[in-house]
């Protein structure tokens, strides 16, 4: 296992719902990022905090947003949810904002 | 466990037997190349990198292989075991310290009995 704990695991929401994500880095590791995998795809890069503040960001609108704690932990927050945020949100951390990833098992959405 | 991709392409090896799985990247300025395992119900997990100054590295019982010319990447398995069925993804990034790592498609590996 990673060290890298994701919750929940599973969550259904109701399109034009609100969601928030969760992710415990591993510990002493300050840098984490989120990935989209759908289903039969590879992840996409969502974007990476690093200390805090955001430090890079992949193709996605403006109502997917995150949050990083002081302790490292991070939050996917997701507004306006539609069909197609449907997926595989993976959290990643790592040492520092180059290093190896270490991915959590990721939490399942369903929007409907 | 829940499945990781219904439309991947697949490949079935034999226990015991190698396998190979083929990747092609899609940036020829990346310098940075991994291979994940992802297992159903998991996150990936990391198996061997490569940089763009070399063109193989071996692990324990893995091997990368990469060609830059035609933007090429494999992934060589020795002696298969039935815990190597996975999806295989192969990512990319520009360089070694850069945050964003962008995935291939995948392959996913059934080994038989």
């Amino acid at each position: 296992e990673t060290g890298v704990t994701q919750s929940p695991t599973h969550l259904i929401k109701t399109r034009g719902q609100q969601v928030t994500l969760r992710c415990s880095s591993q510990s002493g590791h300050n840098t984490v990022s989120w990935y989209q995998q759908a289903l039969g795809q590879g992840p996409q890069f969502i974007f990476q905090y690093y200390r805090e503040e955001e430090n890079g960001r992949g193709n996605f609108p403006p109502r997917f947003s995150g949050l990083q704690f002081p302790n490292y932990s991070s939050e996917l927050n997701v507004n306006a949810l539609e069909l197609d945020d449907s997926a595989l949100y993976l959290c990643a951390s790592s040492l520092d904002r180059g290093g190896e990833a270490f991915f959590g098992q990721g939490t399942r959405l369903t929007v409907v | 466990g829940e499945s990781v991709g219904l439309h991947l392409p697949t490949l079935s090896v034999q226990e015991g037997d190698n396998s190979i799985i083929n990747c092609a990247y899609s940036n020829s300025a990346s310098d940075y190349f991994i291979w994940y395992k992802q297992e159903s119900g998991k996150g990936p997990q990391f198996i061997i990198d490569i940089r763009s100054n070399m063109d193989k590295r071996q692990g324990q019982r893995v091997t990368v292989l990469l060609n830059k010319t035609v933007k090429h990447l494999s992934l060589q398995i020795a002696a298969t075991q039935p815990g190597d069925s996975a999806v295989y993804f192969c990512a990319e990034k520009l360089d070694f310290g850069n945050e964003k790592l962008t995935f291939g498609t995948g392959t996913r590996l059934t080994i038989i009995p």
